[in-house]
């Protein structure tokens, strides 16, 4: 099947400070991939589309300017969140949708941990 | 807007014993439904989905899930839990408009001996 990746999987970062996180398409191209936020023991929320080409379709709500979304190739999507905060400590999931679109592969996940 | 109900935020059973995890849906067109699994430490996982063909589906490991539209449900069932099937479970509808998906807040399925 088809793998997404992501990297680091683990990260902590000290307040004020930015992070990038990495999501691949290890075997399958993705013009579209998603990013989603989950705090400890709830949901998975869409936070963003990314978007090949061009610009990221945020969800409402999201603060663009402080999770920033390059979709840079048709296999890497990134995600940097800038001026991280202690708020900002989450668990970052991506994904990218399957060919046909009926299906969704996804990340194993980034801890973030802003101190 | 579409959007999904979990009924149960935590599901307890035996062993050996049938499983059930609820799921109603909202939506005002014919949905696409998922059921992930999720285990401690590890990515999600499609357990099954449905596209709008048979309304029962299977999955892997044994899961089922019944469409019903009268019901507006999307149950997951099993017949004989195993211990590794303790989890956190997400039932799931796709935006009708692009390919995102709506989670449901999750059902943590608990597997005692």
């Amino acid at each position: 099947g088809a793998v997404v990746s992501q990297h680091p999987s683990w990260v902590i970062c000290k307040s004020g400070t930015s992070v990038k996180i990495e999501c691949r398409s290890l075997d399958f191209q993705a013009t579209t991939m998603f990013w989603y936020r989950q705090f400890p023991k709830q949901s998975l929320m869409l936070m963003a589309t990314s978007n090949e080409g061009s610009k990221a379709t945020y969800e409402q709500g999201v603060e663009k300017d402080k999770f920033l979304i390059n979709h840079a190739s048709l296999t890497l999507s990134t995600l940097t969140v800038t001026s991280a905060h202690p708020e900002d400590s989450s668990f970052y999931i991506c994904s990218a949708p399957s060919r046909d679109y009926y299906e969704q592969y996804f990340g194993p996940g980034t801890r973030l941990t802003v101190t | 807007a579409q959007s999904v109900t979990q009924l149960d935020s935590h599901v307890s059973v035996s062993e050996g014993t049938p499983v059930l995890l609820r799921c109603n849906y909202s939506s005002s067109y014919s949905p696409s439904l998922f059921w992930y699994v999720q285990h401690p430490n590890k990515g999600l996982q499609l357990l099954l989905k449905y596209t709008s063909a048979a309304t029962l589906v299977k999955g892997i490991n044994g899961f089922e899930a019944e469409f019903k539209k009268s019901e507006t449900s999307f149950h997951l069932t099993k017949p004989s839990a195993h211990m590794s099937d303790a989890a956190e479970y997400f039932c799931v509808v796709r935006k009708v408009a692009g390919t995102a998906l709506i989670f449901g807040k999750g059902t943590t399925l608990s597997v005692s001996s």
